[in-house]
């Protein structure tokens, strides 16, 4: 079982539309939570971290984390073209300083 | 530096050649990370350093793969007699890992080698 797992997508919105990306995390442990944006082609680079139940919003983005069952997502209000990424989930082990990544969301956001 | 810088960007070896990629992570990054990121994959962890001691390298795929950080930054990840299953991006990231949940605990990515393997 891999430590973070997504749903690779694809996912389409229309522009001005949420979108909602998840992930799940085995390590019951973990106690943080990252959201990574790559463009084809490029290295990731963040969006967010979290580490405490709840929401927390920057900007158009939100991330969500329910560690009772641990689940993180990443909600994208009034999506654009330029969000048009693949969106990578990661945590740290609880044990050592490691990240985990998930596989990535690809979305498209359709003009 | 600025960024963490990789070198070479792209790199083409012949099936059985050697292979040296190098990391320079953001200057004073204390923690310092290698990945393979597969085609339409998310990267997979290979090793990490806490300056120059490496704490874990469970994700060496082989015994081919070896990676050093003697003076505890720069960074290189060889790869010996090379296959066609080690055609990958191979990404480095650093972070200054000061205190687990801050801010300043999260990975910098740079660009990545792009190793293609015939």
């Amino acid at each position: 079982q891999k430590e973070v797992e997504q749903n690779s997508g694809p996912l389409s919105v229309p522009e001005g539309a949420i979108a909602s990306l998840n992930c799940t995390y085995s390590d019951r442990g973990s106690q943080s939570f990252f959201w990574y944006r790559q463009y084809s082609g490029k290295s990731p680079e963040l969006i967010m971290f979290i580490y405490s139940n709840g929401d927390k919003e920057d900007g158009r983005f939100t991330a969500q984390l329910n560690k009772a069952s641990q689940y993180v997502s990443l909600l994208i209000r009034d999506s654009q073209p330029s969000d048009s990424a693949t969106y990578l989930c990661a945590s740290r082990r609880s044990t050592g300083n490691q990240f985990y990544f998930g596989t990535g969301t690809s979305l498209t956001v359709i003009p | 530096g600025a960024g963490v810088s990789q070198s070479p960007r792209y790199k083409v070896a012949k099936r059985g050649q050697d292979v040296a990629l190098r990391c320079d992570p953001i200057s004073g990054h204390v923690s310092l990370f290698w990945y393979q990121q597969a085609l339409g994959q998310g990267p997979e962890f290979l090793t990490y350093f806490q300056n120059e001691a490496q704490l874990d390298k469970s994700g060496l795929p082989s015994d081919r793969f070896f990676a050093e950080r003697p003076e505890g930054s720069v960074s290189t990840l060889k790869i010996q007699r090379t296959q066609q299953e080690d055609s990958a991006v191979y990404l480095c990231a650093s972070s200054l890992a000061r205190g687990r949940n801050s801010g300043a605990n999260v990975l910098t990515f740079g660009a990545g080698s792009r190793l293609t393997v015939l």
